[in-house]
C-alpha cells in the first residue's frame, strides 16, 4: 500500500524539549517537504529536500532541523528554539518532475506543548 | 512574489445546489495550479490540477475547476453539492521560479454543505 506515513499522530512536548516527527514514503519520490499548518494561515513551508543528503530552508525554518539520509525518510526535529511549536505538521512528497506533478501528503502530526 | 488568494473564509451551500470555491493567483509566466481538500485532523488530498491545455479541468469526487487566464482565477466547482463535501479546501500554485517544487497555498476555504 503506497503512500506517506507520519508518526506519531499526536505528540506532546514539554517546554525546552526537542521532539522528532517521523515521515516515511514508499512512493520512490525524490522530493520531500515539511509544512506547518496553523488555523487561518494556510500551510507554510519549513524545509524541503530534493535529493538524498541535501535539504534547504523554507519560509519558517527557525527552530527546526531535518535530515535526509535515505530517500524514503525525512524526519523533522522541533527544537527548544522554536518558541511556538503547537501546530499541525504535514509531510509531503513529489516525483522528480516537481513542478508539474501533484504532491502527496501524509496524515499529519499534531504537536502540543504542555 | 508568487501568491494565491482565497477570498472567502467560508462558503455555505445547500445539498444538491451547485458550489463554487474561489481562488485567484499572482505568478509570473504560466501557472501550475492545484486544489486540495482536507478533512478534520487529516492530511491533504489532491483533487485536480491545471498544467496546460483545456481550461476546464475535471478531478476527483465530481469536482472541476475553470482556469481563467485573463482574470487570473482558478475556481473550484461542483454541479451538485453533497453533505460529505463539507471540508477545508486549499488552492495552491507551484513555485516555478526557483524550481524548488514547493507549493504555495492559499489560506483555505471552509465549505459547509447543509442538508
Amino acid at each position: 500500500d503506497g503512500g506517506i506515513t507520519q508518526s506519531p499522530k499526536y505528540l506532546f512536548r514539554k517546554e525546552g524539549q526537542n521532539v522528532t516527527l517521523s515521515c516515511e514514503q514508499n512512493l520512490n519520490h525524490d522530493a520531500m517537504y515539511w509544512y506547518r499548518q496553523d488555523p487561518g494561515q494556510g500551510l507554510r513551508l519549513i524545509y524541503y529536500s530534493q535529493i538524498v543528503n541535501d535539504f534547504q530552508k523554507g519560509d519558517i525554518a527557525e527552530g527546526y532541523s531535518v535530515s535526509r539520509e535515505k530517500k524514503e525518510s525525512f524526519p523533522l526535529t522541533v527544537t527548544s528554539a522554536q518558541k511556538n511549536p503547537t501546530a499541525f505538521y504535514l509531510c509531503a512528497s513529489s516525483m522528480s518532475d516537481r513542478t508539474r506533478t501533484e504532491a502527496f501528503f501524509g496524515q499529519g502530526t499534531r504537536l502540543t506543548v504542555v | 512574489a508568487q501568491s494565491v488568494a482565497q477570498p472567502e473564509d467560508q462558503v455555505n451551500v445547500a445539498e444538491g445546489n451547485p458550489l463554487t470555491v474561489k481562488c485567484t493567483y499572482s505568478v509570473s509566466g504560466n501557472p501550475y495550479l492545484f486544489w486540495y481538500v482536507q478533512y478534520p485532523n487529516r492530511g491533504l488530498q489532491f483533487l485536480l490540477k491545471y498544467i496546460t491545455g483545456d481550461n476546464l479541468v475535471k478531478g476527483s469526487y465530481g469536482f472541476e475547476a475553470e482556469f481563467n487566464k485573463s482574470q487570473t482565477s482558478f475556481h473550484l466547482k461542483k454541479p451538485s453539492a453533497l453533505v460529505s463535501d463539507s471540508a477545508l479546501y486549499f488552492c495552491a500554485v507551484r513555485d516555478k521560479a526557483g524550481n524548488t517544487g514547493k507549493l504555495i497555498f492559499g489560506q483555505g476555504t471552509t465549505l459547509q454543505v447543509k442538508p
